[in-house]
């Protein structure tokens, strides 16, 4: 049992060059997120799922599209990266009982240098 | 706009002292109220969550005290170890905000020294 997996964990980029972060959970988990984690800011939240084939924005979506087409991937990209996109980001994920939600379960983050 | 405010940033206990985390919040549609403590290079995992049907909530030398009228919570770490130096992040959630997505406080990093 895996849990939350994120692929890459460490990347540099060059300013303007796209890429995607992959996201895996094998807990099938209704609920899941991508955060950015900056010194000082805590999490923020970039994008969410509630479910397979839905995506919505959350707090900092600017410069992120998110895709989720099975139930296990939310992928996060960066269509033209820059340097204020420099971060650590964390993909959650969650489910709900009735109307109550749950631990949150985090992987283990992907460093982005955006040189 | 911060929904979660927490403090101190940082704090400095000694080896068997109590270490104490504050966190106050506005939207008084959040029900659920995690802890989360990360350590270096890692993801944040969740500690202890409390929901505000409680006063408080213990779990080993972990405990959460919640003020739902003055809409604060708190951590609580007894007989604090080196263990436990990391950083501590309090959140609040809702299914209308979000789905049910934490909103999180800044961060307290927390040093226990020998």
């Amino acid at each position: 049992n895996a849990g939350v997996t994120q692929t890459p964990k460490f990347r540099v980029l060059k300013t303007g060059q796209s890429m995607t972060l992959l996201c895996a959970q094998d807990m099938n988990h209704e609920y899941m997120y991508w955060y950015r984690q900056d010194p000082g800011m805590g999490l923020r939240l970039i994008h969410y799922s509630v479910g397979e084939g839905t995506t919505a924005k959350g707090e900092v979506p600017d410069g992120y599209n998110v895709s989720r087409l099975k139930k296990q991937n939310f992928l996060l990209g960066l269509e033209s990266a820059a340097p204020s996109q420099t971060s650590v980001y964390f993909c959650a994920s969650s489910y709900s009982r009735g109307f109550l939600n749950t631990e949150a379960f985090f992987g283990q983050g992907t460093r982005l240098t955006v040189v | 706009q911060q929904q979660v405010k927490q403090s101190p940033q940082s704090l400095i206990v000694q080896k068997g002292g109590i270490s104490i985390i504050n966190c106050a919040y506005e939207n008084t549609a959040f029900d659920y109220f995690p802890w989360y403590q990360q350590f270096p290079g890692k993801g944040p995992a969740l500690l202890i969550a409390i929901r505000p049907d409680v006063s408080e909530k213990k779990e080993g030398r972990f405990t959460i005290s919640f003020n739902k009228s003055a809409k604060q919570f708190s951590l609580h770490i007894m007989d604090s170890q080196p263990g436990d130096s990391a950083t501590y992040f309090c959140a609040a959630s809702h299914i209308s905000n979000s789905g049910y997505a934490l909103n999180f406080g800044k961060g307290t990093s927390l040093l226990v020294t020998p």
